[in-house]
């Protein structure tokens, strides 16, 4: 069965701070690995990862995948009151056929205070 | 960018009623949609996955007498929870693939939310 564990389960920061958010998992058929950010409805897309070692950024967020050691980590720097929601991890692996589906951690909920 | 509609956003129902909640890619084809439920501080937990014309796929654990799936059209997948009870109370999202996009990226729906009185 696939497997995926997101670590700390909850953080709570100040304004500023940087924090790093882990993601490893087990998975058959492994095809990629996403980061959603997930406030009060369905998860918006942060980063699809592939390959190892190539770090993706989108302005104060970035993440890296090493497949070798199967796991992910999503940094957050000088994080804002509006970073504060669910940070979800998801692996994508064959389900059969040309079938692909997710397998979700349970997520980071992430509180940045002012 | 890829956009993907659920209808109704909440729904409220009595114990035994049955309940329908409309999943639409609305500039796209999706010939594989996703259903997936997600309880109180819990993650996503992937449902079933629905293929247009075909019969769905259901994850281990549901039932699918109960969470019945049909995916008439490219644009249309619809999952009527039957009998509902108050365990079924949850958000349900769904989430449709784009054939046309790089990757299969899955788009997701903003969730319906269900609470069974």
């Amino acid at each position: 069965e696939d497997k995926v564990v997101q670590s700390p389960l909850s953080l709570v920061v100040h304004e500023g701070d940087t924090v790093t958010l882990n993601c490893s998992y087990e998975v058959t058929n492994f095809r990629s690995l996403l980061w959603y950010k997930q406030e009060k409805k369905a998860p918006t897309f942060l980063f699809m990862l592939t390959s190892s070692g190539i770090e993706k950024k989108s302005g104060r967020l970035s993440s890296i995948l090493d497949k070798k050691e199967l796991f992910s980590i999503l940094n957050i720097t000088a994080t804002q009151t509006g970073d504060s929601a669910i940070y979800l991890c998801a692996v994508e692996a064959t389900s059969g056929g040309s079938n692909y589906k997710l397998t979700f951690g349970k997520g980071t909920l992430l509180t940045v205070n002012p | 960018g890829a956009v993907v509609s659920q209808h109704p956003s909440w729904v409220i129902c009595k114990s035994g009623t049955s309940v329908k909640i409309e999943c639409r890619s609305l500039d796209f084809q999706a010939t594989t949609m996703f259903w997936y439920r997600q309880f109180p501080k819990q993650s996503l937990m992937l449902m079933a996955t629905s293929n247009e014309g075909s019969k769905a796929t259901y994850e281990q654990g549901v039932e699918k007498d109960k969470f019945l799936i049909n995916h008439a059209s490219l644009t249309l997948s619809t999952l009527t929870v039957t009998s509902a009870h108050p365990e079924d109370s949850s958000f349900y999202i769904c989430s449709a693939r784009d054939q046309g996009q790089p990757y299969n990226e899955q788009f997701f729906g903003p969730g319906t939310r269900l609470t069974v009185l």
